[in-house]
């Protein structure tokens, strides 16, 4: 049964044009983790939100924006996507803050054309 | 110097070879994982360690936290194991967020 869901799996945009990527989860957790993952490098975690409460990274690019509307679903918003955008989007989830193990979805392989 | 290193970067094996995966990591941690991920596929939580060793099917992981080191191991190595491995550690005091090492790309050859 998927735990962590993510649509669309594959998605293609154009430069500048606006994407959305959404992820939901059926664990009731109340942690859920955008990363994103470029070719043969390790996942970057971009932003996180418990509950409702949003935690930006400090590199992370004002790009990309965040939307929780609640606990199972959270989306990730690109506003105007560049060439170098261009990457596998993991979301995870995870029970609580700490040092609880974090469940990933299968991820959206975005191209930016 | 990362945090956390992994070795090897790459490994090659023959079908029903015994895997040995090393991570090594310099700081204080409050849990460690082991993922999976196959090429182009999405990530997969294999173990999540704090002490000790876990076992699940043909996979046991263990840490010692003295010196800051863990080993994935795979018994009876199938193709279906080829994967990128990674290990990820979460610092004492960093919230959230995990460190990950650089991946061990495994290849097992029928």
């Amino acid at each position: 049964d998927a735990m962590v869901i993510q649509n669309p799996r594959y998605q293609v945009t154009q430069f500048g044009k606006p994407v959305t990527l959404s992820c939901s989860q059926t664990l009731n957790h109340n942690v859920m983790y955008w990363y994103q993952q470029k070719s043969s490098q390790a996942p970057k975690l971009l932003f996180h939100y418990y509950d409702k409460d949003f935690n930006n990274e400090a590199d992370t690019p004002d790009n990309f924006q965040s939307r929780r509307p609640n606990t199972s679903f959270c989306f990730l918003d690109i506003r105007s996507p560049g060439l170098g955008d261009a990457a596998m989007y993991l979301c995870a989830t995870s029970r609580a803050r700490g040092a609880y193990e974090q469940y990933f979805g299968p991820g959206t392989r975005l191209t930016v054309t | 110097k990362n945090e956390v290193e992994q070795s090897p970067q790459n490994l090659t094996a023959q079908e029903g070879e015994f895997i040995t995966i090393n991570c090594s990591y310099s700081v204080g941690i409050s849990a460690l994982h082991w993922l999976q991920q196959h090429p182009g596929g999405g990530i997969v939580s294999l173990f999540m360690l704090s002490s000790g060793k876990k076992k699940h099917g043909r996979l046991i992981a263990t840490i010692n936290i003295q010196e800051k080191h863990s080993s994935l191991h795979i018994t009876a190595s199938h193709p279906r194991d080829s994967a990128v491995y990674i290990c990820a550690v979460r610092l004492n005091n960093a919230g959230n967020m995990l460190t990950f090492g650089g991946g061990t790309r495994l290849m097992v050859k029928p």
